[in-house]
């Protein structure tokens, strides 16, 4: 199953912009790149995906490596509401039925006011 | 739009008993998915259901099971309840599985705790 690593803690403060790395070399051709982040006692909530090209939208943008194996999530200028635990998963696009969804343990993002 | 609702929001049960959990996606997504959440392992993937039918099972015995039904609501069941089953259980929806790739929309999820 392709997986994903990610820094276990960042630290940034308010309205300075965010990078939050997530290598996943084992990537497939059909993986989609996805992030989520969870705030507590919340389940996760979609913040943006992706599969070759650069994303952009109102939350984030992600960049994608030229060889897809590791991505960026940024957020341009960070907020407290941004403060929660960000996780990296890749998600199977091929239709087929066989994958298996897996979360790695995220990083959790502090942002200092 | 309504968002994905799980019910109930909090569970305690003793070991050995069963429990079932509910879980309704947004209006229209035919998937649903499931997944435990546990401080020590993080978010594990549970299943996942599309159109009644059952496309993919992580690594769980098989005490955990679920289905969906025609109106694509879901419930998922844990028998013989283990001290090890405490944790979040997170439902999310989805309009499609596969090539559309769409992104997961989650519940706020059962917590629920065996003592």
């Amino acid at each position: 199953d392709a997986k994903t690593t990610q820094p276990n803690s960042m630290e940034s403060n308010e309205e300075e912009p965010v990078h939050l790395p997530c290598n996943h070399s084992t990537i497939s051709g059909t993986d989609y790149i996805h992030w989520y982040r969870q705030l507590p006692s919340q389940g996760p909530e979609y913040v943006i995906h992706g599969l070759t090209s650069n994303v952009n939208n109102r939350m984030a943008s992600l960049a994608i490596a030229e060889d897809r194996k590791s991505s960026t999530l940024i957020l341009h200028r960070a907020t407290l509401r941004d403060a929660a635990v960000y996780y990296c998963i890749l998600r199977d696009g091929s239709g087929g039925s066989n994958y298996k969804l897996t979360f790695g343990k995220g990083t959790l993002l502090t942002v200092n006011p | 739009k309504a968002g994905v609702t799980q019910t109930p929001r909090y569970l305690i049960k003793t070991r050995g008993q069963q429990v079932t959990l509910s879980c309704s996606p947004i209006s229209g997504h035919r998937s649903v998915s499931w997944y435990q959440q546990t401080p020590g392992q993080g978010l594990q993937f549970l299943f996942e259901y599309f159109s009644e039918t059952q496309r993919n099972k992580g690594n769980f015995p098989g005490r955990f099971s679920g289905r969906q039904f025609s109106n694509s609501r879901s419930e998922m069941n844990v028998s013989t309840l283990e001290l090890g089953d405490s944790a979040l259980y997170l439902c999310a929806s989805s309009l499609w599985t596969g090539r559309d790739n769409s992104p997961l929309h989650f519940g706020n999820g059962t917590r629920l705790t065996v003592t």
